[in-house]
């Protein structure tokens, strides 16, 4: 079955930066979108970018554009969310998210990994 | 790119209808029908409820249905039950490859 295991909880110092990686199972990992959704504590979801392993280029929100770099790792079917020069307001639960049943729209969700910027 | 807008509520007493709206632009919402919607428990991840406007994954409850008119779609849950207490977001695609997600709506059954 599907599966999207994220890694585990991080607390980060201002201005560092952060690497969330998320491990694919149970689908062909090259052709498939993965997405990546952040959630502030108490605020709503959003959409951070997304990219197809097998095209290799992420497209990300404007927000995020030159701030967040998304990767894969084919031979570890493992995709990747980097976020560099960490502030206070990047704390956030990150999720992975893949689009498996088709595309647009996010049918299989990472357990989401806490990422707590404190000083 | 604005989230799309969500009201913050909506409350209903059990077996009865609600809808949630989720109004956005011509350059999302209004130009297609990659509308989705998620229903969140405090503490999990969201669920996928409705994708295309209509349409239903497996095993979620017919209760739950989607629309569409211009630039705004719509979730309606019908027969509310106590379990339908959870936060609902939409999501569309958009003109510039991108995906928003709408603002949010905090369901209560009274």
């Amino acid at each position: 079955q599907v599966q999207l295991v994220q890694s585990g909880a991080e607390v980060k110092r201002p201005g560092s930066s952060v690497k969330v990686s998320c491990k694919a199972s149970g689908v062909t990992f090259r052709t498939q979108p993965i997405t990546w959704v952040r959630q502030a504590p108490g605020q709503g979801l959003e959409w951070m970018g997304g990219i197809i392993p097998l095209f290799g280029t992420a497209n990300y929100a404007q927000k995020f554009q030159g701030r967040v770099t998304i990767t894969t790792d084919d031979s570890t079917t493992t995709a990747y969310m980097e976020l560099p020069s960490l502030t206070f307001e990047d704390t956030a639960v990150y999720y992975c998210v893949g689009e498996v049943g088709g595309p647009y729209y996010f049918d299989y969700w990472g357990q989401g990994t806490l990422v707590t910027v404190s000083s | 790119q604005s989230a799309l807008t969500q009201p913050a509520s909506v409350s209903g007493s059990p077996g009865q209808s609600i809808t949630i709206s989720c109004t956005g632009t011509s350059s999302d919402v209004g130009r297609y029908n990659y509308v989705s919607w998620y229903q969140q428990y405090p503490g999990k991840a969201p669920k996928l409820m409705i994708f295309d406007v209509t349409n239903r994954p497996s095993g979620v409850s017919s209760r739950f249905s989607g629309s569409k008119s211009g630039n705004t779609a719509s979730l309606t849950i019908s027969g509310l039950q106590a379990e339908d207490e959870a936060e609902y977001y939409c999501n569309s695609y958009t003109s510039a490859n991108a995906y928003v997600f709408g603002t949010g709506t905090k369901v209560t059954v009274l």
